[in-house]
């Protein structure tokens, strides 16, 4: 079974506006984190946010938060006030803590935002 | 600055070559992690290691080599037995249990 699945086709989304990124995951573990990453078409990926199992609050950086609901294993990206900077590949991905190879990721497939001036 | 470089940024090779890219990362970070790309899909890990002289096969080792003398390094060789040679790597590095940084990557064409 896919560990990280994103299923959402390409997304548009009008500058100014707020986007969700949907991200859904399967894991067995109690302790877990959960990251997000922007891939431009230069092809680096760039680290977004992160979210640990045990952490409370949603998290939240700048105009990128999450919003993580742990008991439907939704880790989702809302980014607030699109800018047309924020065209790129976006990546879920997860670190299982208790499986040995504590700090290897496993990706999604990736969703494509395109923001429409 | 504080970086991780990975060179060339794009390569040929013939078939029945083996061909080496290199990482380098400056960020003092004790784990670094090869993954390979293809067209509209996510990454899957080739190699990683945590430590100096140590690493572990990921998802799709077969035709993939890779060492780790010191920190800093940790160049993958794609050998001719990697029946689909031609992708995008990334080279990652990242502190034990903290994100991962990404180099520019490095984009294998097969000829």
């Amino acid at each position: 079974a896919q560990k990280i699945t994103q299923t959402q086709p390409g997304m548009f989304v009008q500058e100014k506006e707020a986007v969700t990124l949907d991200c859904t995951y399967d894991t067995s573990d109690q302790s877990y984190g959960l990251f997000w990453y922007k891939q431009p078409s230069s092809g680096e990926m760039i680290f977004l946010i992160y979210q640990g199992s045990y952490d409370e609050q949603n998290a939240t950086e700048g105009r990128y938060s999450l919003n993580f609901q742990k008991a439907r294993k939704s880790a989702n990206l809302v980014i607030s006030a699109s800018q047309l900077g924020d065209s790129a590949m976006y990546f879920c991905a997860m670190r299982e803590l208790e499986t040995g190879a504590n700090s290897k990721l496993t990706f999604g497939k990736g969703i494509t935002l395109s923001v429409r001036p | 600055d504080g970086g991780i470089t990975q060179s060339p940024k794009y390569l040929f090779r013939k078939e029945g070559q083996n061909v080496t890219l290199s990482c380098e990362q400056n960020l003092n970070h004790d784990a670094m992690y090869w993954y390979r790309q293809d067209p509209g899909q996510g990454l899957r890990l080739i190699y990683y290691s945590q430590i100096v002289n140590d690493f572990q096969k990921g998802d799709i080792a077969e035709g993939y080599s890779v060492s780790r003398e010191k920190k800093e390094s940790f160049p993958l060789t794609v050998t001719s037995a990697q029946k689909n040679p031609t992708a995008f790597y990334l080279c990652a590095s990242s502190r034990r249990y903290n994100e991962q940084f990404f180099g520019p990557g490095t984009r294998l064409t097969v000829l």
